[in-house]
């Protein structure tokens, strides 16, 4: 069965901590990987996707997330975190069924980042 | 360019009662989604559609039903409201070789 697994339901941090959350998928076929964010009270924005190409992808924020494909995963790193990264953080995959794309999330990590 | 757009934001509804959250999008998205989160936990979904006149289920569609008759709407109706379906509703629609793009949420209470 198709599912995407995020390792960890709530991460907590210092400021300047380094920051990597896990993602596991399991899906047949090609499939597009994305992760978003949600800050309190705000609606999902897309933080960075993969494609193709470079596996190591880069998005906004000074996040940063790379795909392994012999382990499934889509872990989200960033070196350094702000008090401003506190939200929580959704991994999605996104794989071709039949008549259309399906998209599928994780349960989402909450990230709490001390100031 | 609005995006992803949903009416209402806030609403309260007594058990029983029926009400449709509206959801439309500019983009010309043929993929749309209704997903509820609830506190504490991911997004579930609802429903989605491939494009317009085709609609399937999702994780959690007991108590709801939608419709697409068009390309840009996607509204999902509850007919019997229960408590169980307090939480946040979000639409979302998708382009191919896209991200998902959301909508602001609407924040549902059943009293």
């Amino acid at each position: 069965a198709q599912s995407v697994s995020q390792h960890n339901h709530h991460v907590i941090l210092s400021e300047a901590a380094s920051l990597e959350l896990g993602c596991n998928y399991s899906y047949g076929g090609t499939v597009n990987l994305f992760w978003y964010v949600q800050y309190p009270g705000q609606h999902l924005q897309l933080l960075l996707k993969y494609f193709s190409g470079d596996p190591l992808v880069k998005g906004i924020k000074g996040f940063e997330a790379e795909f392994i494909k012999s382990k499934f995963s889509f872990n989200l790193r960033k070196p350094s975190v702000q008090w401003s990264d506190t939200a929580e953080y959704f991994c999605a995959v996104t794989g071709r069924e039949t008549g259309g794309f399906k998209t599928i999330f994780g349960a989402g990590t909450r990230l709490f980042v001390k100031a | 360019n609005a995006g992803v757009t949903q009416t209402p934001k806030f609403r309260i509804l007594k058990i029983g009662q029926s009400m449709t959250l509206q959801c439309t999008q500019d983009m010309n998205h043929n993929y749309m989604y209704w997903y509820r989160q609830d506190p504490g936990m991911g997004l579930k979904l609802i429903y989605y559609s491939v494009g317009a006149g085709i609609t399937d289920k999702g994780e959690v569609p007991n108590g709801y039903n939608v419709s697409r008759s068009t390309t840009e709407d996607f509204p999902l109706r509850l007919e019997l409201a229960a408590p169980s379906q307090t939480s946040v509703y979000f639409c979302a629609s998708e382009g191919s070789n896209q991200p998902q793009h959301f909508g602001d949420g609407t924040r549902l209470s059943i009293l």
